[in-house]
């Protein structure tokens, strides 16, 4: 079975722009999260989408949005980029019990 | 919402001894806890979790241990080698809401 692709791998930005990122789950795998990983505060979780609606929800403005598509693929997407949106964005991918989550190998975004 | 608290944050032995993360929690409803091993330039990865009706789980040289009663966990690695050196993370989740992280701790392993 295929792994969690995310896709870009690497993106660079500068403030006030919008960026998009993309996650392919593994086959199956329906409930897709995404966390945001910096130094200092370890992982963060953004949101869960599973079948296509948001589950849960973590403390990110609403400049942070999601979705999801019917094959379960999810992207999410931050407009209006800050300098403190620089990170690495994880997604990982569940079965329907919810428990093991598989991870992506992230998207580095740099905002300039 | 639940809280986890994760300890040391960085851990440092000499190769061959033991290492011991510990973790606490906040939700008493939390039923599964797992540790995810993420290593420099690397994705996170499930090396071992445990489930709230067990004490004590064991794969070769990592164990944890569930303690229901106080609220924490830890992650026991034995007989540590260089390829141990990574970020650890351990995590709590309670039926169908979010999955909350600790902080991490970086476990470098002294030749």
């Amino acid at each position: 079975k295929a792994g969690v692709t995310q896709t870009p791998r690497y993106l660079i930005k500068t403030r006030g722009q919008q960026v998009t990122l993309s996650c392919s789950p593994i086959s199956g795998h329906r409930s897709v999260s995404w966390y945001q990983q910096t130094p200092g505060q370890g992982l963060q979780f953004l949101f869960e989408y599973f079948s296509e609606t948001q589950r849960n929800k973590g403390n990110f403005p609403g400049r942070f949005s999601g979705r999801q598509f019917s094959n379960s693929r999810s992207e999410m997407n931050v407009s209006t980029l800050e300098l403190g949106d620089s990170a690495l964005y994880l997604c990982a991918s569940s079965s329907e019990n919810r428990d093991e989550q598989f991870f992506g190998p992230g998207t580095r975004l740099t905002v300039l | 919402g639940e809280n986890v608290e994760q300890h040391p944050s960085t851990l440092s032995v000499q190769e061959g001894d033991s290492a011991v993360i510990k973790c606490t929690y906040s939700d008493s409803a939390s039923n599964y806890f797992p540790w995810y091993k993420q290593e420099l330039g690397k994705r996170p990865q499930l090396i071992i979790d445990i489930r709230s009706n067990v004490g004590e789980k064991k794969d070769q040289r990592i164990a944890v241990t569930l303690n229901k009663t106080a609220k924490h966990f830890s992650l026991h690695i034995t007989e540590t080698q260089p390829e141990d050196s990574a970020v650890y993370f351990c995590a709590a989740i309670k039926g169908a809401q979010k999955l909350v992280f600790g902080q991490g701790t970086r476990l470098t392993i002294n030749p």
